[in-house]
């Protein structure tokens, strides 16, 4: 299994592009999830999704946007950068609520 | 609104030392506690997973211990190790059937060969 994969690894983006950060699983865990790590802050929930289809809003989820359509994949977009989403994000699973997260190996965001 | 703590914010002890990671949160009402390691420019790995019903967990060298009612985990590293050097984090998941988890900013640990 690779687990959870996030691509791409690094990105620079001009303010007001739009762009789409891919996260995949193939642990089949119906849960899955976004966060971003900022410096002297905990990681903070984006959006996360329960199964296909369904998708919820976490703590900070003004600029990003998501979908589910199938299990493995869970996609963020962001609309239109900004410099205040400059950040590492972190894409996570877990195969129902109440059990362990794994979480991919990020992908740094820089927007300038 | 959960808030979670993590003391000391960064730690440096001699190799062969054992060591606690301190971690408090205000909202007792957890599902569960989870202690991660993240190494420089990584990702989180998974150590514990504490269930609110448990008191403990164990793994190697590793033993996370849960007191609900006062609202702390500590993560016990016993004879640690120059590999042990990462930064450790905390998080609670609350009850309510989604998944929301708050983390803690986390303990640096160096241990010195």
């Amino acid at each position: 299994n690779a687990g959870v994969t996030q691509t791409p690894k690094f990105q620079v983006l001009k303010t007001g592009q739009s762009m789409t950060l891919q996260c995949a699983q193939d642990m089949n865990h119906e849960y899955m999830s976004w966060y971003r790590q900022d410096p002297g802050m905990g990681l903070r929930l984006i959006h996360y999704s329960v199964g296909a289809g369904i998708t919820d809003q976490g703590e900070v989820p003004n600029g990003y946007n998501v979908s589910r359509s199938t299990t493995e994949d869970f996609p963020l977009r962001l609309l239109s950068a900004a410099p205040s989403q400059t950040s590492v994000y972190f894409c996570a699973s877990s195969p129902v609520q109440g059990y362990e997260q794994y979480f991919g190996p990020g992908t740094r965001l820089t927007v300038t | 609104k959960q808030e979670v703590t993590q003391i000391p914010a960064a730690l440096s002890v001699p190799e062969g030392e054992n060591l606690v990671l301190n971690c408090s949160f205000t909202d007792s009402a957890i599902y569960n506690l989870q202690w991660f390691r993240q190494d420089p420019g990584k990702g989180l790995t998974s150590l514990l997973l504490i269930q609110s019903s448990q008191r403990e967990q164990t793994s190697g060298r590793l033993n996370a211990s849960l007191d609900k009612s006062s609202g702390r985990s500590t993560l016990y590293i016993a004879a640690s190790q120059p590999g042990d050097s990462a930064t450790y984090l905390c998080a609670t998941n609350l009850s309510g059937g989604y998944q929301k988890v708050t983390f803690g900013i986390g303990t640096k640990l160096q241990v010195i060969p």
